[in-house]
């Protein structure tokens, strides 16, 4: 059974850059069909996308944080990771690491299908000095 | 403001059944297929359905999902209490180039 477990500081102080770090077991992280992704979660509010990459390194986000986030990939490790820098208190959410299964349809240019279909437990991540 | 509308909330008593609507628009709903997310408090979400009405391992058959033109639904039959908690839709956007989540649904079981 797939499973991801996230590690990385609650606590990040204001204009600082958030780090959290997935491993991933039970699998390898390098899949062809698979993306692996970061969503985030302000306290009582709903999900946001923060982005994904894939094996080889490719990376996609979301373009309202687009400046500010870096996904990257240790396939020898089997883990992904998730930067964010200069931090403000609107970036204070429960921030989740999951896997992406997709298909894309070349011939059309779109995602036949993309899904969500294994999550890390979730860490809370606080901005505040 | 989500890219996909649910409402607030839904509720129903034990043994019923309810049906979580999801709105879009022809970059999203209408051009791809709708998956739901099932979360409970204080845990993280889990898939629910898949590609419109696929169920994976697991999911007991309680639980349908649907697709008709931008708008997609939820339906969840003989509600037990276990069933208490939120429900996102979500699926790609053409137009934004990246997946795009509902509001969420808490449900409550009354």
């Amino acid at each position: 059974q797939l499973q991801l477990q996230q590690s990385g500081p609650g606590l990040v102080k204001p204009s600082e850059t958030l780090s959290l770090t997935c491993t991933v077991s039970g699998g390898s992280i390098s899949s062809t069909t698979n993306y692996w992704g970061w969503i985030r979660q302000p306290p009582g509010k709903g999900l946001d996308w923060i982005g994904n990459v894939f094996y080889t390194g490719a990376t996609y986000y979301n373009p309202s944080l687009k400046r500010r986030v870096t996904i990257s990939v240790d396939a020898s490790k089997n883990q992904f990771s998730l930067n964010l820098t200069s931090v403000t208190a609107a970036d204070t959410a429960f921030y989740y690491c999951a896997r992406v299964s997709f298909y894309f349809d070349s011939d059309v240019s779109s995602y036949h299908y993309y899904y969500f279909d294994y999550w890390g437990q979730g860490t809370l991540v606080t901005v505040s000095s | 403001q989500s890219v996909l509308t649910q409402p607030p909330s839904a509720s129903a008593t034990p043994g019923q059944r309810v049906t979580i609507f999801c709105s879009g628009g022809s970059s999203n709903i209408g051009s791809h297929t709708i998956n739901w997310y099932q979360q409970v408090p204080g845990t993280a979400p889990k898939l629910l359905i898949y590609s419109n009405y696929q169920r994976p391992s697991g999911v007991p058959d309680r639980f349908s999902g649907s697709k008709s033109g931008t708008s997609a639904s939820l339906a969840i039959s003989g509600l037990q209490s276990e069933d208490e908690a939120y429900y996102y839709c979500a699926t790609w956007d053409g137009s934004l180039n990246g997946p795009v989540f509902g509001g969420g649904t808490k449900l409550t079981v009354l």
